[in-house]
């Protein structure tokens, strides 16, 4: 079993959706990062948290370190939010989901 | 302030010779970190670096790679006699205090 896993893989949406993407963790975190890859491969960090919630633009992140489970939100989604959002926790070095891969279609 | 610096973009290599990635990081930054990405895999940790230390390699093959950052300079993964397995994307990441990352664009190794 992987100590981070996301869900769903792959999630197709029209654009205007308000889309979930899901992350539990098995493992002790110091933060959770969120991270986003563009089909040019590029990686851009979205959010750190360590608890609670945070909102830039259109995402929310929230981390519920109990529960041990975070999740990504994207409101009013649009086709330049199609790409791969990646989940990762800082445990002694940072450990990564496999990735949701996110279509929008307009 | 730049980001993330990484070169060569793109690599080609042929089996057996010597591929060198080289990773500058954002200004003032010290911590460096390098990253793997398999063809339809999710990318997996390799090393971890302060200026002319290592500090955590347990992602490293043990043959043929390595991974130094020198006092001055970039830091700089090499890897040695590659082969078809060894292609992939590289992504290193730099940070100012061992907690927030910060990408670079990646080096897509091909071995032909």
């Amino acid at each position: 079993k992987n100590e981070v896993e996301q869900s769903p893989q792959n999630l197709t949406a029209q654009e205007g959706e308000f889309i979930t993407i899901n992350c539990s963790y098995s493992v002790g975190i110091s933060a959770l990062h969120w991270l986003q890859q563009h089909p040019g491969g590029g990686i851009v960090s979205l959010f750190m948290l360590s608890s609670g919630k945070k909102k830039h633009g259109r995402l929310i992140a929230t981390i519920n370190i109990q529960e041990k489970h975070s999740s990504l939100h994207i409101t009013a989604s649009h086709p330049r939010d199609s790409a791969v959002y990646i989940c990762a926790v800082t445990s002694d070095k940072l450990i990564f989901g496999t990735g949701t891969r996110l279509q929008v279609f307009p | 302030n730049a980001g993330v610096m990484q070169n060569p973009r793109h690599l080609v290599r042929r089996r057996g010779q010597e591929a060198r990635l080289r990773c500058s990081p954002m200004k003032g930054h010290s911590h460096v970190y390098w990253y793997r990405q398999l063809p339809e895999e999710g990318l997996k940790f390799m090393v971890y670096l302060q200026k002319e230390n290592i500090i955590d390699e347990s992602g490293m093959p043990k043959e043929r790679f390595s991974a130094e950052f020198p006092k001055e300079g970039p830091s700089i993964l090499r890897i040695q006699q590659v082969v078809r397995g060894d292609s992939a994307a590289y992504f290193c990441a730099s940070s100012p205090n061992d907690h927030e990352q910060y990408f670079g664009p990646g080096t897509r190794l091909t071995v032909t």
